[in-house]
């Protein structure tokens, strides 16, 4: 069983189009992550949650808007896409908020916009 | 800035050969990380170190840590073509224990 998953695994869509991608943990772990990866392979943290309640928001614009509707589960809805979202967005999760521990990743949506 | 730089940006090296990859930082940590990031995958956690330890082991991986120098250097023993990735460290910051900063990685090939 796949630890952390994320749908879709590639996501293709004109530029203004709204897009989301979800994700899911069964590993019991009661913190969540967003990051996006750009092309030069820089990973930069976007947002993280615990235990359903949004902990970090990374001064990211507000056309990106998290949810997660419990602690297992957090998606990642996208307003008005521009060619600058265009990255590998990863989803973590860790067992807690502390950073001593460590964070499984999911395997990344690779959104390319047109 | 950047938190944590790797060096080098790149390595190739023969089948067999150690490698060695290190990460430099600019302020105080709690700990640092090492993760390992196969093409088309997520990242995968090596090995955790902190700030009051100097060496760890896992396996054919060694992790060390200088506070003095702020660095942190990460050896492969008799690599092999399954450790082709990128490496990246992440570290903890002594202020701020809710997130850890990447770095922006070595990538690692392995020639048969």
């Amino acid at each position: 069983d796949t630890a952390v998953s994320q749908t879709p695994k590639y996501l293709v869509t004109q530029m203004g189009n709204d897009k989301s991608i979800k994700c899911e943990q069964n590993l019991g772990h009661d913190t969540m992550y967003w990051y996006k990866q750009d092309s030069k392979k820089f990973l930069k943290i976007m947002f993280s949650y615990n235990n359903k309640e949004l902990i970090i928001n990374e001064t990211v614009p507000n056309r990106f808007s998290p949810k997660s509707p419990d602690k297992a589960h957090l998606n990642l809805h996208i307003n008005s896409l521009e060619l600058g979202d265009s990255a590998v967005y990863f989803c973590a999760s860790s067992p807690g908020l502390t950073v001593d521990q460590p964070q499984h990743f999911g395997d990344g949506t690779r959104l390319s916009i047109l | 800035s950047q938190q944590g730089e790797e060096d080098p940006q790149a390595l190739s090296i023969q089948e067999g050969e150690n490698a060695t990859m290190n990460c430099s930082y600019k302020t105080s940590i709690n700990n640092l990380q090492w993760y390992r990031q196969n093409s088309g995958r997520g990242l995968v956690h090596l090995i955790l170190i902190r700030s009051n330890e100097r060496e760890k082991h896992s396996g054919r991986l060694r992790v060390t840590l200088d506070t003095s120098k702020k660095s942190s250097s990460l050896l492969i023993t008799a690599s092999r073509a399954a450790d082709t990735a990128s490496y990246f460290c992440a570290t903890g910051l002594m202020n701020r224990d809710d997130k850890i900063i990447f770095g922006k990685g070595t990538r690692l090939h392995i020639l048969p």
